[in-house]
């Protein structure tokens, strides 16, 4: 079955330096790679996703990058604020269209602090 | 953007009693509903997907008749935890599926069985 690991938290970073949040799957096929943020008292919110091999997905100056190869989905960002303390979710969806719900990781909860 | 609004936050039964998790979206038809559930320190598990007019589709391990999903319009779907154990105490979020929107999840429910 499809599976989705992420590291664990809390991460915890000064503001201004550089994130890595790592991601790795388990999937049949090509699936869709997704990372969504969750602010305190919020629902989740697409942060940015990729749905093939060597995409990047950026938003919000986060990036990340389907890399096939590794299974992986890593999010980065080169300088980070106060603003984005938040829990982070990696996220996968089977490919082949249809309506399916998505994998998880346990997600991460980054703190930023002044 | 697309909205979906899913009341109550925060919810409190006495054991043996059913609670009821509704889930609207507000500027969109939803299509396809999805219900997850979130244990501490864990990933988003999807319990069900449902289909307005339809039965949900459970996934394997949730019992359907403890967990009743209706889907009865394209803006609503609910979510009732019936005879609640303190062992089904978790976090309940509810994500809809419209043809354009994505995925656009609820702001979760916290709900707590003594």
């Amino acid at each position: 079955g499809n599976s989705v690991t992420q590291m664990e938290g809390p991460v915890t970073l000064s503001e201004e330096a550089f994130l890595t949040i790592n991601c790795t799957y388990t999937a049949t096929g090509y699936p869709s790679l997704f990372w969504y943020v969750q602010y305190p008292g919020e629902g989740l919110q697409l942060l940015l996703k990729a749905t093939k091999a060597d995409d990047k997905g950026s938003n919000k100056g986060f990036e990340a990058t389907y890399r096939k190869e590794t299974t992986s989905f890593h999010l980065e960002k080169g300088s980070v604020q106060v603003s984005d303390s938040a829990v982070y979710f990696c996220a996968l969806k089977n490919s082949g269209g249809g309506a399916d719900g998505l994998t998880f990781g346990k997600g991460t909860h980054l703190i930023i602090q002044p | 953007g697309a909205v979906v609004s899913q009341h109550p936050s925060r919810v409190i039964c006495k054991s043996g009693t059913s609670v009821k998790i509704e889930c609207r979206s507000l500027d969109f038809q939803a299509t396809t509903m999805f219900w997850y559930r979130q244990f501490p320190k864990q990933s988003l598990m999807l319990m069900a997907t449902s289909n307005e007019g339809s039965k949900a589709t459970y996934e394997q391990g949730v019992e359907k008749d403890k967990f009743l999903i209706n889907h009865a319009s394209l803006t609503l779907s609910t979510l009732t935890v019936t005879s609640a154990h303190p062992e089904d105490s978790s976090f309940y979020i509810c994500s809809a599926q419209g043809t354009e929107h994505g995925y656009t999840f609820g702001s979760g429910t916290r709900l707590t069985v003594v």
